[in-house]
């Protein structure tokens, strides 16, 4: 079964600081590679997402570094705040195959901001 | 707009008993996916419907099984519960399946406990 792993489980941060999460996956036949933010009591939220043609996207303090030849990405909060506390997952998203268009998703990381 | 519904928001239910989730997804949205959250697995995919057909399935007993009506809505059924199904079902919509499955809406989900 295709993986996605995800590290750290846990990240604890103060604020202005700079998180950062990564995830490494198995299959290269993947063309999208989303990153969703959830708070407790919601479902999970798109929050950026970037195609395996560019190495990098940025959308305010939120920044997405691509490897393709590592099979890495990894997810950047600049000057991290309380608010951004919450579960981090990326995922991966199937290219084609009989699982085309499925999003495999890793197994979630806790952020905690302090204040 | 209105978001993803799903229903019920909790329930409990004993060994043995079989449950029936309900999700709306947002209007003209075609795809719907189901997903399993528990701590420390992330989100586990169970299956995505498209137009009432099923186009992808995830590694589950045949006691999870789903269906897509014909407004685009979508039911998933456990049937003989075990402790091991407490958890939190999402259920997410989007516009397109395929290549064309982008961004993920997620419901605020059910939680299950089974007893």
């Amino acid at each position: 079964q295709q993986q996605v792993k995800q590290s750290p489980q846990s990240l604890i941060v103060q604020k202005g600081g700079i998180s950062i999460i990564n995830c490494a996956y198995e299959n290269t036949a993947f063309d999208y590679f989303p990153w969703y933010q959830q708070f407790p009591g919601k479902g999970p939220a798109l929050l950026i997402a970037i195609r395996p043609d560019v190495s990098e996207k940025k959308e305010g303090r939120f920044t997405i570094s691509f490897n393709k030849s590592a099979k890495q990405f990894s997810l950047h909060i600049m000057d991290s705040q309380p608010g951004d506390s919450a579960t981090y997952f990326c995922a991966t998203r199937n290219a084609g195959g009989t699982s085309y268009g499925k999003l495999t998703f890793g197994q979630g990381t806790i952020l905690t901001v302090h204040p | 707009k209105a978001g993803v519904t799903q229903t019920p928001r909790y329930l409990i239910k004993t060994r043995g008993q079989q449950v029936t989730l309900s999700c709306s997804p947002i209007s003209g949205h075609r795809s719907v996916s189901w997903y399993q959250q528990t701590p420390g697995q992330g989100l586990q995919f169970l299956f995505e419907y498209f137009s009432e057909t099923q186009r992808n399935k995830g590694n589950f007993p045949g006691r999870f099984s789903g269906r897509q009506f014909s407004n685009s809505r979508s039911e998933m059924n456990v049937s003989t519960l075990e402790l091991g199904d407490s958890a939190l079902y999402l259920c997410a919509s989007s516009s397109g399946a395929g290549s064309n499955t982008g961004e993920l809406f997620f419901g605020e989900g059910s939680r299950l406990t089974v007893l």
